[in-house]
């Protein structure tokens, strides 16, 4: 039983584009997060979003936007697809600490060649 | 100084060894720790999960927090070929707003 979907596995785009990667979540959690994950630098955030409408900056932002208008739904927008954001993107969600569970809680990640 | 330090491996051992995986952090505040486990071309999936010091054992896997070193540990008894992953730290620093902090993961690999 899948928990966390994203919308592609693997993607080719060109530089210049504009990319949507959409993640959706049915554990009905109200943290939502993406993040990038490349050899040697392990996971690094760009966007959470903690409600409904609601987004803060991670740690590496620069040429991301994000989307939440639906609690289940949450999309990471990349504005013009440069080849530096070729990548392993990961969505997560996830439950206040205290309410951990052994629930799988990060999507199968969408592999993003930007050529 | 990053936050979180994990060894990035690889780490390399025989089918039957015993496994320590380990990371050290520099937040006192931090008080949850999860270990996570990542095979390839897969997400991370949630491996093990601790609050506070203590230790948490659950089949082959043992998660252990000394918060006074700030040093966590997650031993594998028995290794086999299918633990071959990537291992993540995590650990969170307060309730509501959960917002992790990872390492960069442990490459572990076990051969037959």
């Amino acid at each position: 039983d899948v928990k966390v979907t994203q919308s592609s596995r693997y993607l080719v785009k060109r530089t210049g584009e504009k990319v949507f990667l959409e993640c959706v979540q049915d554990m009905d959690h109200e943290n939502m997060f993406w993040y990038r994950q490349d050899p040697g630098l392990g996971l690094r955030l760009i966007y959470f979003s903690y409600d409904v409408k609601m987004k803060e900056k991670g740690d590496i932002p620069e040429g991301y936007s994000v989307s939440r208008e639906k609690k289940e739904r949450f999309s990471l927008i990349l504005e013009s697809a440069s080849t530096n954001q070729t990548s392993m993107y990961l969505c997560a969600s996830l439950p206040p600490p205290d309410r951990v569970t052994d629930t799988q809680y990060f999507g199968p990640g969408t592999r993003l060649t930007v050529l | 100084q990053k936050e979180v330090e994990q060894d990035p491996g690889p780490l390399s051992v025989p089918e039957g060894a015993i496994v320590s995986l380990n990371c050290t952090y520099s937040n006192s505040a931090f008080q949850y720790f999860m270990w996570y486990r990542q095979y390839s071309r897969k997400g991370p999936e949630l491996l093990m999960y601790t609050y506070s010091s203590g230790n948490k054992e659950d089949g082959r896997f043992t998660a252990q927090v000394d918060k006074s070193s700030k040093y966590i540990s997650l031993f594998i008894r028995d290794s086999q070929p299918s633990d071959s992953a990537t291992y993540l730290c995590a650990m969170s620093r307060r309730r509501g707003s959960y917002i992790p902090t990872f390492g960069r993961g442990t490459s572990l690999i076990v051969h037959p």
